[in-house]
């Protein structure tokens, strides 16, 4: 199946500060998700992403699919933001997910 | 409120019982999932349908069976629990094709 690789595994941030985190993949996908999962375990779809790119509010993604990743940038970062941040891909009829990146973020 | 529905929220299991996690969604979405996620593994697709009558295997489906009756239901049942089988599992759907998934809220079952 496909391999889906994130970075940073973990990331440990000052309130306000900027960060990105990557979704690399081994293989073509015609589906990319970033999902935050918050300290309570609920999974939040943050951007469905296949290619290009995409903001909301302090959030924003982009996938270049030819090259087989994607980013997602997270600027003013929040107390609120903490939590893991995965990436989804699907191919095949199945979609897999990377280990995630754990972000805390501190006051 | 349109969504996913999972039961039970939370259980407590001996080895060796038969146990069926519940998945209902009212979104009328063909594909449907089962995951479980451990700590420090992300999530690892256990079994999947694309639609009804139709089921798939993932990535860990050793232990695990699905059925697939009708559009809104995906029951994920494990045969006889063992101790490796506990985890947290989220059952997830998505349109056919490409499009969004959404979850549920997620069953946590601990076999002891």
């Amino acid at each position: 199946g496909i391999q889906v690789e994130q970075s940073p595994p973990d990331l440990i941030l000052q309130e306000g500060a900027n960060s990105t985190l990557r979704c690399n993949f081994s293989d073509s996908v015609n589906n990319l998700q970033w999902f935050h999962q918050n300290p309570w375990g609920q999974l939040i779809n943050l951007f469905y992403i296949p290619s290009g790119t995409k903001q909301n509010g302090r959030l924003s993604a982009t996938t270049v699919a030819t090259e087989r990743y994607s980013l997602l940038y997270i600027s003013s970062s929040q107390t609120t933001d903490s939590g893991v941040y995965f990436c989804a891909v699907e191919r095949s009829n199945d979609m897999r997910f990377g280990a995630g990146t754990r972000l805390t973020v501190k006051p | 409120i349109a969504g996913i529905t999972q039961a039970p929220t939370s259980q407590i299991l001996a080895a060796g019982r038969r146990m069926t996690l519940r998945c209902t969604q009212d979104m009328r979405h063909n594909a449907m999932y089962w995951y479980r996620q451990d700590l420090g593994l992300g999530l690892r697709l256990i079994h999947y349908s694309n639609t009804a009558g139709t089921t798939g295997k993932g990535e860990v489906p050793d232990g695990y069976s699905v059925s697939r009756a009708n559009t809104d239901d995906f029951p994920l049942t494990l045969a006889s629990a063992v101790p490796s089988q506990t985890s947290v599992y989220f059952c997830a759907s998505k349109p056919s094709g490409p499009g969004e998934l959404f979850f549920g809220e997620g069953s946590r079952l601990t076999v002891l």
